[in-house]
């Protein structure tokens, strides 16, 4: 079956500019999360969503960031103002149910983001 | 708070010969751990997972990881490389009832013909 996807996989955009990402989880998998991987690290979590709330937004660094899931599916990440530091790869992941111990994080390929 | 720490950002064996990737944790409670697998452009795809049952545990394309609590390790093993490994791999842990994974930096493989 399908996997999870995520749109664009690429985006170049310039310092200041608003950027949105979009995942679109495997269906019927009702958590959904947002991780970030800068170049030579590991993922770090930003965001996790049961449903359509954020049940913990802990990692999200600060108000430039901000992700919606308005009907449960389809979640978009949004960068007000970026900076390049911002520059990353954003990958999403979804699960069924949220991640119990039999629940696998499933993850997409991810969006590589450049600010310039 | 729970971390990962993953010995040698880079590791590179032989074709054939044994591969061991090493990760130790730091957790105040009994943790889950994993190793997950990317290969270039790809997503993460889940090697393994260590769940509180059997500590050694078997995953896909050959792997395998042992858990042990006193070393507080979970080093992912292979017996003998193929050139199909190459790849990064990483570690992760999670506390039962929280939902985020903690990453390690990660280890990349490069299999030597």
């Amino acid at each position: 079956g399908a996997g999870v996807s995520q749109t664009p996989s690429n985006k170049v955009t310039e310092k200041g500019k608003y950027v949105e990402l979009r995942c679109d989880p495997i269906s019927g998998h009702t958590a959904l999360y947002w991780y970030r991987q800068s170049l030579g690290q590991g993922p770090e979590f930003l965001i996790y969503f049961q449903g359509t709330g954020a049940a913990d937004d802990s990692g999200l660094p600060n108000d430039r960031f901000f992700a919606v899931r308005p009907e449960g599916s389809v979640s978009t990440l949004k960068i007000q103002r970026t900076e390049r530091g911002d520059s990353a790869v954003y990958l999403c992941a979804s699960s069924f149910r949220g991640a119990g111990p039999t629940y696998e994080q499933y993850f997409g390929p991810g969006t590589r983001l450049t600010v310039t | 708070a729970q971390s990962v720490t993953q010995l040698g950002s880079h590791v590179s064996v032989s074709e054939g010969a044994l591969v061991l990737l090493r990760c130790n944790y730091s957790s105040s409670v009994p943790p889950y751990l994993f190793w997950y697998v990317q290969y270039p452009n790809q997503g993460l795809q889940l090697l393994l997972k260590y769940t509180s049952a059997a500590t050694l545990v078997k995953g896909i394309n050959g792997f395998e990881a042992e858990f042990k609590k006193s070393e507080t390790s979970f080093h992912l093993t292979k017996p003998s490389a193929h050139m199909s490994d190459a790849a990064e791999y990483f570690c992760a842990v999670r506390v039962p009832g929280a939902q985020k994974l903690v990453f390690g930096q990660g280890t990349r493989l490069t299999i030597n013909p």
